[in-house]
C-alpha cells in the first residue's frame, strides 16, 4: 500500500537529547513537509523540502534540523536547543505544486514526542 | 499576524445543521486552498481542494473561495455526529521564495451532538 510512514508513534526523550523522528513515503512524492501541532495552535511548519537535497525552513524551525538524501526520506531531528519538544509531529508530502491537481498532501500518522 | 487564520471554536451543533467553517489568508501568492479533517491522534486527511473564486461541491460538503476577499469557508450539510473532528483550512503557495509552502490555520474543533 502506497503512502507515509512515521515512526515511532510515541516517543519519550530525555531533556537535553537529541532524537530523530522518522518519515518515509512510497508516493514517490517529490515535496515533503514537517509540522508540529500544539492545542490551540494548529499545524505549524518547520522545514519543508521540494526535492532531494534541498530543504528550507518553515516558520519555527529553530532547534531541528532535517536532511533530505533520498527521495523518499525526510528525517527531522529534534535537537537539544527546542526549549518545548513536547508537541506531536506530523510528516506529510505531496507532488510539487506547480500543477493545481497535484497539490495534495498526504500525511503520516503522527509521532507524538513528550520529554521526560 | 498569521498568514491563515481560522476560528478555532470550539464550535458545537445539533445533528441535521449546516455547518459553516472560514478561514481567511493575507499572502496573494496563496492559490491553492485545501480542507482536511481531522480525527482526534491521527493524521490530517484530504476533504476538498480548491484552485479558482467560486464553489466545489462534494457530496455534503462545499468549498468556497473568494480570492478578492481572500476569504475561504467550507459549508457541511445535513451535519452527522461522525463529522465531529477538527476541521483545517491550509493555502498553498504558488509563487516567490516561499513556493510549494503549504500553510494551516489553528484548525476549528467541530462536535455533532445528535
Amino acid at each position: 500500500d502506497g503512502g507515509i510512514t512515521q515512526s515511532p508513534k510515541y516517543l519519550f526523550r530525555k531533556e537535553g537529547q537529541n532524537v530523530t523522528l522518522s518519515c518515509e513515503q512510497n508516493l514517490n512524492h517529490d515535496a515533503m513537509y514537517w509540522y508540529r501541532q500544539d492545542p490551540g495552535q494548529g499545524l505549524r511548519l518547520i522545514y519543508y523540502s521540494q526535492i532531494v537535497n534541498d530543504f528550507q525552513k518553515g516558520d519555527i524551525a529553530e532547534g531541528y534540523s532535517v536532511s533530505r538524501e533520498k527521495k523518499e526520506s525526510f528525517p527531522l531531528t529534534v535537537t537539544s536547543a527546542q526549549k518545548n519538544p513536547t508537541a506531536f509531529y506530523l510528516c506529510a508530502s505531496s507532488i510539487t505544486g506547480s500543477r493545481p491537481t497535484n497539490t495534495e498532501a498526504f500525511f503520516g500518522q503522527g509521532t507524538r514526542l513528550t520529554v521526560v | 499576524q498569521k498568514e491563515v487564520e481560522q476560528d478555532p471554536g470550539p464550535l458545537s451543533v445539533p445533528e441535521g445543521a449546516i455547518v459553516s467553517l472560514n478561514c481567511t489568508y493575507s499572502n496573494s501568492a496563496f492559490q491553492y486552498f485545501m480542507w482536511y479533517r481531522q480525527y482526534s491522534r491521527k493524521g490530517p486527511e484530504l476533504l476538498m481542494y480548491t484552485y479558482s473564486s467560486g464553489n466545489k461541491e462534494d457530496g455534503r460538503f462545499t468549498a468556497q473561495v473568494d480570492k478578492s476577499s481572500k476569504y475561504i469557508s467550507l459549508f457541511i450539510r445535513d451535519s452527522q455526529p461522525s463529522d465531529s473532528a477538527t476541521y483545517l483550512c491550509a493555502s498553498l503557495n504558488a509563487g516567490g521564495t516561499s513556493y510549494g509552502k503549504l500553510t494551516f490555520g489553528q484548525g476549528t474543533i467541530l462536535t455533532v451532538h445528535p
